[in-house]
């Protein structure tokens, strides 16, 4: 069965620092992965998706990931954040195509400090 | 576009009274998928619907609750009667069951049973 995992709950980081979210999944064959924001108070919003082809994707916001085969990650990364990046992260796996194939990591919540 | 749209955005009721959670999905897409997110358990699925069809509703907690779609641009989610466990934010969201499986979420509907 298909499963993500975020190590992370909580991340606290300076603005202007580099930033990495960390997402590992766990799936048989070549998922579709992608990372949501969730702003306070808002819904998730999707930041980037990974289909096939580069195994580096950009996304919205200055936003980055990489998918690692060996590893079985996905992870996020920034290099300079900004105090409006503070939200909740949500790493997601898809079991194949179709919007019924989507499993939702626990997410991690990044703080970002003035 | 205007989204996915959910109404109302905040509802605080007492124990007992029933609950009526509505969403309007993104025209075009045939899946429609309700979670709820609290801070204990995180972004559970409750249920989902292709074609206005409910596909699992393996998620949904208990009888309480009920989740109906009777046309593509429109669902309800029923809690009755309400109880305060079932204090949480309740997300709609819409995708294409086919293709890239991509969910577009509303803002959410932030429940307080009292």
């Amino acid at each position: 069965a298909q499963s993500v995992t975020q190590p992370d709950i909580h991340i606290t980081v300076s603005e202007g620092a580099s930033l990495e979210l960390r997402c590992n999944y766990s799936y048989g064959a070549t998922p579709y992965l992608f990372w949501y924001v969730q702003s306070p108070g808002q819904g998730l919003q999707l930041l980037l998706k990974y289909f096939s082809g580069d195994t580096l994707v950009q996304g919205i916001k200055g936003f980055e990931a990489e998918f690692k085969r060996s590893q079985s990650s996905f992870n996020l990364r920034k290099p300079s954040v900004h105090w409006s990046d503070a939200a909740e992260y949500f790493c997601a796996v898809g079991a194949g195509t179709g919007a019924n194939n989507l499993f939702f990591g626990t997410g991690t919540r990044l703080t970002v400090i003035p | 576009d205007a989204g996915v749209i959910q109404s109302p955005r905040h509802e605080v009721t007492e124990m007992g009274q029933e609950v009526t959670l509505r969403c309007k999905p993104i025209s075009g897409h045939n899946s429609l998928f309700w979670y709820r997110q609290t801070m204990m358990r995180g972004l559970e699925l409750l249920i989902y619907f292709n074609n206005n069809v409910p596909i699992d509703d393996s998620g949904m907690p208990e009888d309480r609750f009920s989740a109906k779609m009777p046309n593509a641009s429109f669902s309800t989610l029923k809690i009755q009667p309400s109880e305060p466990r079932d204090s949480a934010v309740y997300f709609c969201a819409s995708g294409r069951s086919s293709g890239a499986n991509v969910l577009t979420f509303g803002a959410g509907s932030r429940l307080t049973v009292l």
